[in-house]
């Protein structure tokens, strides 16, 4: 079956622009996470649903973010105003069952966003 | 932040050596695990160990974790060209869903 993807793949925003970013898991998995990851660094947490619920999104830098799964499955990562800084590259994540957190994640190819 | 250091940042072996990559981590966990990443792509689950196993071994890949430490090690026997990727260490607490990453390890097998 297919894996999680993400689209675009690739977007450039001008400063101060709005995006939406968007994650298609894998059908039928419960958990999606999204991940920032800088140029050189490790993935940072972002934030987490269960189904509908989002459940965590202490990792949102600011309140220029915000995430949703409306119906629990499909997410979208929105970014307001954007700036320089938000460039990187934006990871989604899902995995088959929500309980304990030794369920494997399997991640899409991300979305690298370059802000001008 | 990231909770995991990497050592070394960077490694370039020749083919068919093995690589050793480490990873050390601040706060007790539920369990740690590797990913790889290739250039441009998303990462991939290569193991996961529990914070009351040692050692585990899959293929040519072998990670020892110690607890008392706060370290892990990924090992990567009779490397191959195809195994040129970024790793990262990533640890799970206990209640928790997220997965800290460290900063990774850039791997180059030299054919």
């Amino acid at each position: 079956g297919a894996g999680v993807s993400q689209s675009p793949r690739y977007k450039v925003a001008k400063r101060g622009q709005d995006v939406a970013l968007r994650c298609d898991p894998i059908s039928g998995h419960v958990s999606l996470f999204w991940y920032q990851q800088a140029l050189g660094q490790g993935p940072e947490f972002l934030t987490y649903f269960q189904n509908e619920a989002q459940l965590d999104k202490s990792g949102l830098p600011s309140d220029r973010f915000f995430a949703e799964r409306p119906e629990g499955s499909v997410s979208t990562l929105k970014i307001q105003r954007t700036q320089q800084e938000d460039s990187a590259v934006y990871l989604c994540a899902s995995s088959l069952r929500f309980q304990g957190n030794n369920h494997l994640r399997y991640f899409g190819p991300g979305t690298r966003l370059t802000v001008t | 932040s990231q909770q995991g250091e990497e050592d070394p940042q960077a490694l370039s072996i020749q083919e068919g050596e093995n690589a050793t990559m480490n990873c050390s981590y601040k706060t007790s966990i539920n369990n740690l695990q590797w990913y790889r990443q290739n250039s441009g792509r998303g990462l991939v689950h290569l193991i996961l160990i529990r914070s009351n196993e040692r050692e585990k071994h899959s293929g040519r890949l072998r990670v020892t974790l110690d607890t008392s430490k706060k370290s892990s090690s990924l090992l990567i026997t009779a490397s191959r060209a195809a195994d040129t990727a970024s790793y990262f260490c990533a640890t799970a607490t206990q209640g928790a869903q997220k997965l800290v990453f460290g900063q990774g390890t850039r791997l180059t097998i030299n054919p």
